[in-house]
């Protein structure tokens, strides 16, 4: 299974700025995706980010307030712009482990006063 | 598309008991289903997955679950808990190995001495 970190694993964040979520991963990998879990809440799939294309983006999921990079095949960020409390959340990487299963980080947790 | 239901969104149980954490699932198609368990301040885990073949699954830490194709249920258990079982535990479901995996709400299971 794939080694997956995140940083930072905690943030607070002030409303109107923006946080950018970095994820690394212990080995190649060609899909990377990003969830969102709202407080209480199950995950909700924001992205799917692959190396050398721009990133596919789940209804209701928008690039201009998600921007995400995928500049190799072990690293991607996510961008939380223009915040608001709404946006508190865990934020969690994944990749998949090759048998339909995913792999996640340990999240970051944000929150916007 | 596919979803999930995860019957009980709190289970308290007593130490050493047996627990079962109920799933059902709807899809038209064939479905590969997974649980996972997050700690607290943790990521999620994969427990478990079903993919094909014997319909009885087992998973880490003493769990298992149950594929039921005719009543589209992917119940989890484990005969005996301990006080470290107490997580949120995530039911999910694909329709293939495209990694785009739906997330039941979650059920959190609470162990008491």
């Amino acid at each position: 299974s794939a080694v997956i970190s995140q940083k930072p694993s905690r943030d607070i964040c002030q409303r109107g700025t923006s946080l950018t979520i970095q994820c690394q991963v212990d080995s190649q990998v060609t899909m990377m995706f990003w969830y969102r879990q709202q407080p209480g809440q199950s995950l909700t799939l924001i992205a799917t980010a692959n190396q050398g294309s721009e990133a596919t983006y789940e209804s209701g999921f928008v690039i201009d307030k998600f921007p995400i990079s995928r500049p190799n095949l072990t690293f991607s960020t996510l961008t939380v712009s223009n915040m608001s409390p709404e946006d508190s959340s865990i934020y969690l990487c994944s990749t998949g482990g090759g048998g339909g299963e995913l792999f996640f980080g340990e999240g970051s947790r944000l929150t916007v006063l | 598309a596919q979803s999930v239901t995860q019957l009980d969104s709190q289970v308290p149980v007593f130490e050493e008991a047996p627990v079962e954490l109920r799933c059902n699932y709807s899809s038209s198609v064939s479905v590969y289903l997974f649980w996972y368990v997050q700690y607290p301040n943790q990521g999620l885990q994969l427990l478990l997955k079903y993919l094909s073949g014997s319909t009885l699954v087992k998973g880490i830490n003493g769990f298992e679950a149950e594929f039921n194709k005719s009543q589209t249920s992917f119940h989890l258990r484990k005969p005996s808990v301990h006080i470290s079982d107490t997580a949120e535990y995530f039911c999910a479901v694909s329709n293939s190995n495209d990694y785009k995996l739906s997330f039941g709400a979650g059920t959190t299971v609470t162990v008491r001495a």
